[in-house]
């Protein structure tokens, strides 16, 4: 299962673009990457999943470079309300991916 | 996104009891589900894989007997804290795969235990 590290913690003030990038050297052919929000005392949110290049969905664009060996998360303009840890993860596609294991996550604080 | 369910939100029972938690997928068929725990300012960590209709899969470290799940149909898979001790006061979380598009994995909201 590919292993993934993120920046511990990062701070942000409201109105402000943030971009949280996650390393995954050792991405397989047939893992895609996904990304949750989870908030304290909360299960983790879906935010966005990609395999290559670039998806937008209404909350986040995902950024992967042509080596997938990394992924960068993209929050427009965030409020107070984004403050969370952000998990990125990677996991195979068609029932063999196993499990997702959880790294340390990437708190985000956002500020006024 | 799919919804997943738990139930109940948060437990508080007596030591050496047992308890259970529902996850159930709502819009979909998980054919697997997945349960986790989180300790406070922790990450989650994967307890075990529930498959539908057979045994589930433990990770390393997790006692089979203390946590019993079952995952009887589709859309229903129970993780029962036996002889519960104050040691397993913990936040568990469960997931389902949706087996449509690519296997995208949802969480449930958590449901919180306090052993007393």
């Amino acid at each position: 299962l590919a292993k993934t590290t993120q920046p511990i913690s990062m701070d942000s003030y409201e109105g402000q673009e943030v971009n949280i990038t996650c390393s995954h050297n050792n991405i397989a052919t047939n893992d895609y990457i996904t990304w949750y929000q989870q908030f304290p005392s909360q299960g983790p949110r879906f935010i966005i999943q990609g395999y290559k290049t670039k998806v937008t969905n209404e909350v986040a664009s995902l950024f992967i470079p042509a080596d997938r060996k990394s992924s960068t998360l993209s929050l427009p303009r965030v409020s107070l309300s984004d403050t969370a840890v952000y998990y990125c993860l990677v996991g195979g596609y068609g029932g063999s991916q196993g499990n997702l294991i959880f790294g340390k996550g990437t708190k985000l604080s956002v500020k006024p | 996104g799919a919804v997943v369910s738990q139930h109940p939100s948060r437990v508080i029972c007596k030591s050496g009891t047992s308890v259970k938690i529902e996850c159930r997928s709502l819009d979909f068929q998980a054919t697997t589900m997945f349960w986790y725990r989180q300790f406070p300012k922790k990450s989650l960590m994967l307890m075990a894989t529930s498959n539908e209709g057979s045994k589930a899969t433990y990770e390393q470290g997790v006692e089979k007997d203390k946590f019993l799940i079952n995952h009887a149909s589709l859309t229903l898979s129970t993780l029962t804290v036996t002889s519960a001790h104050p040691e397993d006061s913990s936040f568990y979380i469960c997931s389902a795969r949706d087996p449509s598009g690519t296997d995208t994995q949802y969480f449930g909201p958590g449901t919180r235990l306090t052993v007393l």
